[in-house]
């Protein structure tokens, strides 16, 4: 089975703040990696997929990163409505396994 | 637009059995995997399945194998999640979401509203 670790799990910050989140995958995966913003009471909505191409409409400050066991989604300068949960998945045809999440908060 | 909708928030008692749909609109359904996800109260997601609408190929996770079934009616663009024998522990939020490339895997791009199951004596 695909493990993907999130880190970390709270994260507090500021508007303007660079933020960095990082997916561990055991093992080794493809590129397969997608990126979700949740906010309270809401669907997950997609940010990124293929590891690094943005959805349309998503943000350019939004950008992931990353191959084989580390996987990045990196917010540039943080806005209002980005403090929110962020999960990863990695995806293929069997599974679809999300890490446990991040919640970015207001410092 | 391109959208999925579910039903409506279920109350059930233990022992029951509960179908939620998820009815697609503004794109070719039989064409996209929809998948479903689970999320517990305050807890992250959890990937249960997906389905191809228009052979009805079925992948579960080996966590939900059994435990749940999901279908699809064409005629009416919608899939199914149905789960038999509820315990308390099956109180959720369920979602629907669609995979974002035509005839492949890809990442879920479009998500359904969440149907609320709660589970309770």
């Amino acid at each position: 089975d695909i493990q993907m670790t999130q880190s970390p799990s709270t994260l507090s910050a500021s508007v303007g703040d660079r933020v960095t989140i990082t997916c561990r995958a055991s093992p080794r995966i493809n590129s397969w990696v997608a990126w979700y913003q949740q906010r309270p009471g809401r669907a997950p909505k997609l940010l990124i997929y293929k590891a690094s191409t943005l959805e349309t409409g998503v943000p350019s400050r939004f950008s992931g990163s990353g191959s084989g066991t580390e996987f990045t989604l990196t917010i540039s300068s943080l806005q209002p409505d980005d403090f929110a949960t962020y999960f990863c998945q990695h995806y293929d045809g069997y599974s679809g396994t999300f890490g446990q999440g991040t919640t970015v908060e207001i410092k | 637009e391109v959208q999925l909708v579910q039903s409506g928030a279920e109350v059930r008692q233990p022992g029951e059995s509960v179908k939620i749909s998820c009815q697609g609109s503004g794109y070719q359904f039989n064409n996209y995997w929809i998948g479903w996800v689970r999320q517990l109260p305050g807890k992250g997601l959890e990937w249960m399945g997906i389905i191809y609408p228009d052979d009805s190929d079925a992948r579960y996770s080996p966590s939900f194998q059994g435990q749940v079934t999901m279908s699809i009616d064409t005629s009416i663009n919608t899939a199914f999640l149905q789960r038999s024998s509820l315990k308390a522990s099956d109180t959720a939020m369920y979602f629907c979401a669609r995979m974002g490339a035509s005839g492949r895997i890809d990442a879920f791009d479009i998500w359904g509203q969440g149907t609320m199951v709660t589970v309770s004596s």
